[in-house]
């Protein structure tokens, strides 16, 4: 079955930076594009960016964009979101998720790991 | 920039039909799905295409669309279905996600 499991979370101060993975399983890695998805503390949850299943494209949040890179390596199924210039307001679990379409992203994600926990505090 | 607007809650009694919206501008032209969430717990998809269900997923879950709103629609309300539900759509470009903020189903 499909796992995603996402790593690489923790505290960090306000203007650092951190790199989270999420190692993937069960699936056809390669074939599908790729997103994560944040949630504050206590609040909704807010789409941070898409890479598709090659790696070609990638889309982001206004919120995050040139701040946050997302990447994959097909080789290692793994994707990852870059973070840099932390924010306080970038606290929130990090989820990744699959993407239902194959190959062109479709945006409806029908797996997500469970999430790892980013804090941003001085 | 695109938005989704939900109601904050939504109550009904177990057995009830629940009925949770959610409204757009671009609705009309891109498809919406449905995310449930418990405490805890990562979202999971209940609807998308705007009605489709996927495996696994009780009937009872049922999606519309309707110009610029989706619905979900839970028929016979259970207690296991009190939860977080979240619409979610892409911009007229299919480039940008979004979400609604989100509506908290609460049995009475």
């Amino acid at each position: 079955q499909v796992q995603l499991v996402e790593s690489g979370g923790g505290v960090v101060q306000p203007g650092r930076s951190l790199r989270l993975s999420c190692a993937a399983s069960g699936f056809t890695f390669s074939s599908y594009g790729m997103h994560w998805v944040r949630q504050a503390p206590g609040k909704g949850l807010e789409w941070v960016a898409i890479i598709s299943y090659d790696g070609s494209n990638k889309y982001y949040a206004d919120s995050v964009k040139g701040r946050f890179t997302i990447s994959r390596d097909n080789s290692k199924n793994t994707l990852y979101l870059q973070m840099t210039s932390l924010r306080t307001e970038d606290t929130a679990v990090y989820y990744c998720a699959k993407d239902m379409g194959v190959p062109a992203a479709e945006y409806y994600f029908d797996s997500w790991g469970q999430g790892t926990l980013v804090t941003v505090s001085s | 920039s695109y938005e989704l607007t939900q109601p904050p809650s939504v109550s009904v009694s177990p057995g009830q039909t629940a009925r949770i919206t959610c409204s757009g501008d671009g609705l009309p032209k891109q498809y919406a799905c449905w995310y449930q969430q418990k405490p805890g717990q990562a979202p999971v998809l209940v609807i998308y295409k705007d009605n489709e269900r996927p495996s696994g997923i009780p009937e009872r879950f049922s999606g519309s669309s309707s110009g610029t709103t989706v619905t979900l629609t839970i028929s016979g309300v259970q207690a296991e279905d009190e939860a977080d539900y979240y619409c979610q759509s892409s911009d007229s470009s299919v480039t940008i996600g979004v979400f609604g903020g989100g509506t908290k189903l609460t049995l009475l």
